[in-house]
């Protein structure tokens, strides 16, 4: 069983358009989050997400809205997608802080 | 901001030979640091984790070491091989303020050769 899935793999569409990303952990953590990863490789946090407390990166547009039906999923929605956010996001969960956090294998969004 | 980086973006060594991957960080209230692996088309996976209490810690083929005087994080490959190819992330905690996430370094491309 896969610990931390997010769909879809890939993602390309257009500027302008709403989309959103699912993640999904089975390990009973209990904070989720959501990285940036951008084409040099680097590794941003975006969003913390632990018993309905949701912690925002502020360099983070408010474009982008982490929903979380429950605590095994935080979802990533993105309104009007823009050519800057074409990048590899990545869903992770941890066991709070002081745990080491496990990752998904990514979305790679392409915004034409 | 505080920031957490390496000092060699990219390291060739030879299969058999020991890889050193080094990391400085900057802030100093941190408690809490992991080496992440990442292999190309996958997500960032666990290799090894270090406390600030901890100067050593010793996994298979893998040795972290860190130095808090000088705010310096080191991860050793013992006999690399070309499964070891990939890119290393050090990363810190950040606050409970911050949700616990991770500030990842800019990341060491490993290459093994034959």
């Amino acid at each position: 069983d896969t610990a931390v899935s997010q769909t879809p793999k890939y993602l390309v569409t257009q500027m302008g358009n709403d989309k959103s990303i699912k993640c999904e952990q089975n390990l009973g953590h209990d904070t989720m989050y959501w990285y940036k990863q951008d084409s040099k490789k680097f590794l941003k946090i975006m969003f913390s997400y632990n018993n309905k407390e949701l912690i925002i990166n502020e360099t983070v547009p408010n474009r982008f809205s982490p929903k979380s039906p429950d605590k095994a999923h935080l979802n990533l929605h993105i309104n009007s997608l823009e050519l800057g956010d074409s990048a590899v996001y990545f869903c992770a969960s941890s066991h709070g802080g002081d745990a080491e956090a496990f990752f998904g294998q990514g979305t790679r969004l392409t915004v034409v | 901001g505080e920031s957490v980086g390496l000092h060699l973006p990219t390291l060739s060594v030879q299969e058999g030979d020991n890889s050193i991957i080094n990391c400085a960080y900057s802030n100093s209230a941190s408690d809490y640091f992991i080496w992440y692996k990442q292999e190309s088309g996958k997500g960032p996976q666990f290799i090894i984790d270090i406390r600030s209490n901890m100067d050593k810690r010793q996994g298979q083929r893998v040795t972290v070491l860190l130095n808090k005087t000088v705010k310096h994080l080191s991860l050793q490959i013992a006999a690399t091989q070309p499964g070891d190819s990939a890119v290393y992330f050090c990363a810190e905690n950040m606050s409970p303020n911050s949700g616990y996430a991770l500030n990842f370094g800019k990341g060491t491309s490993l290459l093994v050769t034959p």
